[in-house]
C-alpha cells in the first residue's frame, strides 16, 4: 500500500493550487481518503475526507475555499485549493482511511511522504 | 470541535525508561482515539486506535489505555527509534482532531 503526493508550490495569497495523490497497492475505490497538514514546526491538522461513495467533510478553515475529490479511474485522490492564505502554507498530507472487515474507522493508516504548499507575497 | 490536550509537551527520558502520554479531550470520545508517532521529516505512523487497539507491525511495548475524555499512551521501555514526536486524534466527531502534540527526547 502506497501514496504518492505531489503538486506543491509557492504561490502567492489569493490564488489557487491543486495537490494529488497516487495510490497503489490497495483497492482505492473502496476506501475513504484524508488529506492532513503540518505548517512548518507545528503540529497535524486534518483537513478533509471524502468517502468511497464521495461524501465530504472539511474543517472550518477551509470550507468553501478547499474542494476534495476522487478519480477512481486512475487511482487518485485531489485537493483543490482556492483563495490560498499565508496560514495554508504547510507540508500537505494524503492518507488511507483505516478499515477493518469493511467498518471504516477514520484513522489514518498509511500516509503520503507530504508535499509542500507555501503562500507567500 | 472536540479540543484534544497532550501533556507534557515535552518528556525528557532515557533508554529503556518507561514513558507515560497523556491525552485529554473536551469531550468524551468514548474509545474512539487514536496515537500516531512522527520522526523528524517523516509522516505519521498510526500506532494505537480505539484507544487501545495495536495497528498492524507495531512493538507490544507500546501500549494505550483510557476511555471517554482521558487516555494514556505508554511506551514500556524506550528503544532508540522511539524518540519522536506523538500524537492523538479523535473520530468521534466531524471535524476529526489531533492534540498538539508531545515530543520524547533524550534526556
Amino acid at each position: 500500500e502506497h501514496l504518492v503526493d505531489f503538486g506543491g508550490d509557492v504561490v502567492q495569497p489569493g490564488e489557487s493550487l491543486t495537490l494529488s495523490c497516487a495510490a497503489s497497492g490497495f483497492l482505492f475505490r473502496t476506501y475513504g481518503m484524508h488529506w492532513v497538514r503540518q505548517a512548518p514546526g507545528k503540529g497535524l491538522e486534518w483537513v478533509a475526507f471524502i468517502s468511497y461513495y464521495g461524501d465530504t467533510f472539511y474543517t472550518d478553515s477551509v470550507k468553501g475555499r478547499f474542494v476534495i475529490s476522487r478519480d477512481d479511474s486512475k487511482d487518485t485522490l485531489y485537493l483543490e485549493m482556492s483563495r490560498l492564505r499565508i496560514e495554508d502554507t504547510a507540508t500537505y498530507f494524503c492518507a488511507k482511511n483505516m478499515e477493518i472487515d469493511t467498518v471504516d474507522y477514520h484513522y489514518m493508516d498509511v500516509w503520503g511522504k507530504g508535499t509542500t504548499v507555501t503562500v507567500s507575497s | 470541535e472536540i479540543v484534544l490536550t497532550q501533556s507534557p509537551a515535552t518528556l525528557s527520558l532515557s533508554l529503556g525508561d518507561r514513558a507515560t502520554l497523556s491525552c485529554r479531550a473536551s469531550q468524551t470520545v468514548g474509545n474512539y482515539l487514536a496515537w500516531y508517532q512522527q520522526r523528524p521529516g517523516q509522516a505519521p505512523i498510526l500506532l494505537i486506535y480505539d484507544a487501545s487497539e495495536r495497528a498492524t507491525g507495531i512493538p507490544a511495548r507500546f501500549s494505550g489505555s483510557g476511555s471517554g475524555a482521558d487516555f494514556t499512551l505508554t511506551i514500556s521501555s524506550l528503544e532508540p527509534e522511539d524518540f519522536a514526536l506523538y500524537y492523538c486524534q479523535q473520530r468521534a466527531d466531524w471535524p476529526r482532531t489531533f492534540g498538539q502534540g508531545t515530543k520524547v527526547e533524550v534526556k
